[in-house]
């Protein structure tokens, strides 16, 4: 597709469930990353992939928190046992190089109660 | 530690006033540097990619320029609809995550 796919836009958990959220990259696109905004305007890096492996990891809460790309499917990040601070908006993006602009999707709300 | 700071937090024009978005960095080996426009409930949109100093870009009413230490957005005579806000964030060393700057709101008042 022309443009980054989130699903779902708003995904409501109670404290303790699992959250999956979905990213259908741009088509032909190498890299994708995720990101958490919390703050208005502070975005959080968590991982990225170059195709299905991982490439960055480093802002990945790794108790929790896991992420895959894998091939012919849309990459997903899922969090076990969300937690009251995981609320946010999380963010895919996709980009065609690995020192290129990377575009956003719309984002996921989740909202832990 | 790699940084990227905004200014100002906000901003507030009046419609036709034209002014400037500074975005600061320190980071080592600097790869890139991004701007983009976020509307309210939407995802960041990108706007220009700068890569090494003195490059312009130009868009519209936008203008982006880069230095060896900070980049600016330009915008001239704005319009309510370029009401948004604004994100600079920059690529470096060996890793390829988007450090994100914390973003200048822009208000066009009509």
């Amino acid at each position: 597709g022309e443009e980054v796919a989130q699903t779902p836009k708003h995904l409501v958990r109670g404290e303790g469930q699992k959250a999956k959220l979905y990213c259908a990259p741009i088509k032909g696109h190498s890299y994708v990353f995720w990101y958490q905004q919390v703050l208005k305007n502070e975005f959080k890096f968590l991982i990225s992939f170059q195709n299905e492996n991982v490439f960055d990891e480093t802002g990945m809460p790794k108790e929790r928190f896991s992420a895959k790309c894998l091939p012919n499917s849309p990459c997903s990040l899922e969090i076990q046992a969300t937690k009251l601070e995981d609320s946010a908006v999380y963010f895919c993006a996709s980009s065609p190089g690995a020192s290129t602009e990377a575009f956003f999707g719309q984002g996921t709300r989740l909202t832990v109660v | 530690e790699d940084q990227v700071t905004q200014s100002p937090e906000a901003l507030r024009l009046q419609e036709g006033e034209s002014s400037s978005l500074n975005c600061s960095y320190t980071v080592s080996g600097l790869r890139g540097l991004f701007w983009y426009r976020q509307d309210p409930g939407k995802g960041p949109e990108f706007l220009f990619t700068l890569y090494s100093a003195g490059e312009e870009k130009e868009k519209e009413r936008l203008k982006a320029t880069l230095t060896k230490k900070e980049s600016f957005l330009h915008i001239t005579a704005p319009k309510p609809e370029d009401s948004a806000t604004y994100l600079c964030a920059v690529q470096a060393g060996t890793g390829n995550q988007f450090y994100f700057g914390t973003g200048t709101s822009l208000t066009v008042i009509p």
